[in-house]
């Protein structure tokens, strides 16, 4: 069985400052790691996804994330935040064998202030 | 561009009136998904299909049933509405491949049961 923790269900942050959203996850299994983001009233577009290779992943509008096997977290990060930024994020995992959907974790709010 | 559309984005139905939601995507794709999001609570898997008329019961099945007699079209149903299944409802597709392939989501459908 997966789980995914989202550790912060809400982070305010200004414009232009940097953010760290973070996400812990178990498995039994190898796994295959995703952040996803929905704007508000709109369904859920992929940021970015972790498959194999570089531990750092790079994705979408600046973000980026490490995976970390050690520590079983798969951070998000953006040096820079923008207003348009402010959405909802779910970490999400899937394993290598089995059931092909996604376990997600609870989500984190990210409200970036002028 | 991929897309997934839901026959509606807002729906109000009363206490054990029989549901149907559609999901259409225009991508081949194999697997479908229904989830169900709630506050706090993250993307909950209901039903998922990886082929046309085979389904595979999720995390949350109670209450729900689902069909798919075309590959591109994936319904779900809510056999007698409830309170509890208030909630915002997202569609997903991908290919069948291997386990780290993208999800594709619709916009969702907030149904309201009273």
């Amino acid at each position: 069985a997966q789980s995914v923790t989202q550790l912060d269900s809400q982070v305010p942050v200004f414009e232009e400052a940097p953010v760290e959203l973070r996400c812990n996850y178990s498995s039994s299994v190898s796994v295959y790691l995703f952040w996803y983001v929905q704007y508000p009233n709109q369904g859920l577009q992929l940021l970015l996804k972790y498959l194999s290779g570089s531990t750092l992943v790079k994705g979408i509008n600046g973000f980026e994330a490490e995976f970390n096997k050690s520590q079983t977290s798969f951070h998000l990060r953006k040096p820079s935040v923008h207003i348009s930024d402010t959405a909802e994020y779910f970490c999400a995992v899937t394993g290598d064998t089995g059931r092909r959907a996604l376990t997600f974790g609870s989500g984190t709010r990210l409200q970036v202030q002028p | 561009d991929v897309k997934v559309t839901q026959s509606s984005r807002y729906l109000v139905k009363r206490t054990g009136e029989k549901v149907f939601l559609e999901c259409v995507q225009d991508m081949d794709h194999e697997n479908m998904f229904w989830y169900r999001q709630d506050p706090g609570l993250g993307l909950r898997l209901i039903y998922f299909s990886y082929d046309v008329k085979m389904k595979e019961k999720g995390d949350i099945p109670e209450g729900y049933s689902v069909s798919r007699e075309k590959k591109e079209r994936f319904s779900l149903i809510l056999e007698s509405a409830s309170t509890n299944q208030t909630s915002m409802y997202l569609c997903a597709s991908s290919h069948l491949g291997l386990a780290g392939e993208t999800q594709y989501f619709g916009p969702g459908t907030r149904l309201l049961v009273l």
